[in-house]
């Protein structure tokens, strides 16, 4: 079985800082890795993606987040957010070969601070 | 990006009553799956659906759960009693173009009185 573990629940970060969100995943088989924001009062948005090749993978809003096999690792950067930014952050692993249900971590809430 | 609307945005309902969430594509879809998402907790998986079957379900999808696909657009999952514990957040998923995404809906939130 697949598990996601998000080990900060909460960051508060200044205005045009950088942000990290840690993402570890435990598993058994080969995984993809994803990231989704939740603004609130709304769903699930797809931030990014990895799928294969490189590890270092861009998404919307200039969020990045690097795939580290050794360490078990995806996690969540940005340079410099913005007040915006302030959303509930999950990251969420599924399997290649069978791939049916996406396992999610407990989120990070992200908070920008002026 | 597939889009994907549910209906409604908010149900409010008495215990032991039964309520009806709707999942509605944007284009033609295969794959379809529910997640729920307790307040405060993380999203959990329900139930996949493909070709009018279920494909996976997880153990929260006991025998009060049941989906379809009544009219070959909406997807719907039916709690038939509703419980207190199932006052949450429901969101539908579909896949994209490529394997393993999934993109979903704005959800339905769930009020069990």
């Amino acid at each position: 079985a697949q598990s996601v573990t998000q080990l900060d629940s909460q960051v508060p970060v200044f205005e045009e800082a950088p942000v990290e969100l840690r993402c570890n995943y435990s598993s058994s088989v080969s995984v993809y890795l994803f990231w989704y924001v939740q603004y609130p009062n709304q769903g699930l948005q797809l931030l990014l993606k990895y799928l294969s090749g490189s590890t270092l993978v861009k998404g919307i809003n200039g969020f990045e987040a690097e795939f580290n096999k050794s360490q078990t690792s995806f996690h969540l950067r940005k340079p410099s957010v913005h007040i915006s930014d302030t959303a509930e952050y999950f990251c969420a692993v599924s399997e290649t070969l069978t791939g049916n249900q996406f396992y999610f971590g407990t989120g990070t809430s992200l908070t920008v601070i002026p | 990006e597939p889009e994907v609307t549910q209906t409604p945005s908010h149900q409010v309902t008495q215990m032991g009553q039964e309520v009806i969430l709707r999942c509605v594509p944007i284009s033609n879809h295969l794959y379809f799956y529910w997640y729920r998402q307790i307040l405060g907790q993380k999203v959990e998986f329900l139930v996949s659906f493909y070709n009018n079957e279920i494909s996976e379900k997880s153990e929260i999808f006991d025998d009060q759960f049941s989906v379809e696909r009544p009219d070959g657009s909406n997807f719907t999952l039916k709690i038939r009693s509703t419980k207190l514990e199932d006052s949450a957040m429901y969101f539908c998923a579909i896949t994209g173009t490529l394997p393993n995404e999934q993109f979903f809906g704005p959800g339905t939130r769930l009020t069990v009185l």
